[in-house]
């Protein structure tokens, strides 16, 4: 079964710390790996998007990289800031079947 | 425009209205996604258009009947809900290719009543 995993489920961080949120995904057959960002109650705000081909995105102080091979993501937040707080999920795109499958997030707090 | 936009933002229905959720999206994508979310959980698909064609229906329930009237919009028809179906509504859209990333909505808050 194609499953995606985000360890840890919940972090806590004081502001200005650097961190890493990870994603494991059973099968190295992916297209793409899609990081999002999710306020309560909201829609997902697409942060990076990785090809297969890719090692690694960056944008801002967000930097995503990916191994295939290990069937890992992580997404590296630098100098977070309380506004970084959010739940953050990765998704795969394991096939051209047009669907993504969801990890169970990582919602984190960055206190002030 | 790189928006996708659905309305209403929030819906309270009782078991036996009709209600419809609204998305629309003017990026040229041709694939169209409803996803459900419930509560710290990640969001699940339901259905999938591609080319206005429904290509995917995950096994979702008849009281939810979705729509592509045109490659700009898509509809989600609702009649008969339990309580249980409430949720948050996501709608997406992506290019057909493998190589595009999705892009959300803000998602359709529903309350069943």
């Amino acid at each position: 079964k194609q499953e995606v995993t985000q360890i840890p489920a919940a972090l806590s961080v004081p502001e200005g710390e650097n961190l890493v949120l990870n994603c494991s995904f059973t099968d190295s057959a992916i297209y793409n790996l899609q990081w999002f960002r999710q306020d309560p109650g909201k829609g997902l705000t697409s942060l990076l998007l990785i090809q297969s081909s890719q090692r690694e995105q960056t944008s801002g102080r967000l930097n995503a990289s990916l191994d295939k091979s290990s069937g890992r993501s992580t997404l590296y937040i630098a100098a977070s800031q309380p506004g970084d707080s959010a739940t953050y999920l990765c998704a795969v795109r394991y096939n051209a079947g047009n669907m993504l499958t969801f990890g169970g997030g990582t919602r984190l707090m960055v206190k002030p | 425009d790189t928006e996708v936009t659905q309305t209403p933002k929030h819906l309270v229905m009782g078991m036996t209205n009709k209600k419809s959720l609204k998305c629309e999206q003017h990026m040229g994508h041709r694939a169209m996604y409803w996803y459900k979310q419930k509560a710290k959980k990640p969001p699940e698909l339901m259905f999938v258009y591609s080319y206005e064609k429904l290509s995917i229906n995950e096994s979702v329930p008849s009281r939810f009947s979705p729509e592509c009237p045109n490659s700009s919009l898509l509809n989600l028809h609702l009649h008969a809900l339990q309580p249980e179906d409430s949720a948050l509504y996501l709608c997406a859209s992506s290019r057909t290719g493998i190589n595009y990333g999705y892009t959300f909505g803000s998602g359709t808050r529903l309350t069943v009543v």
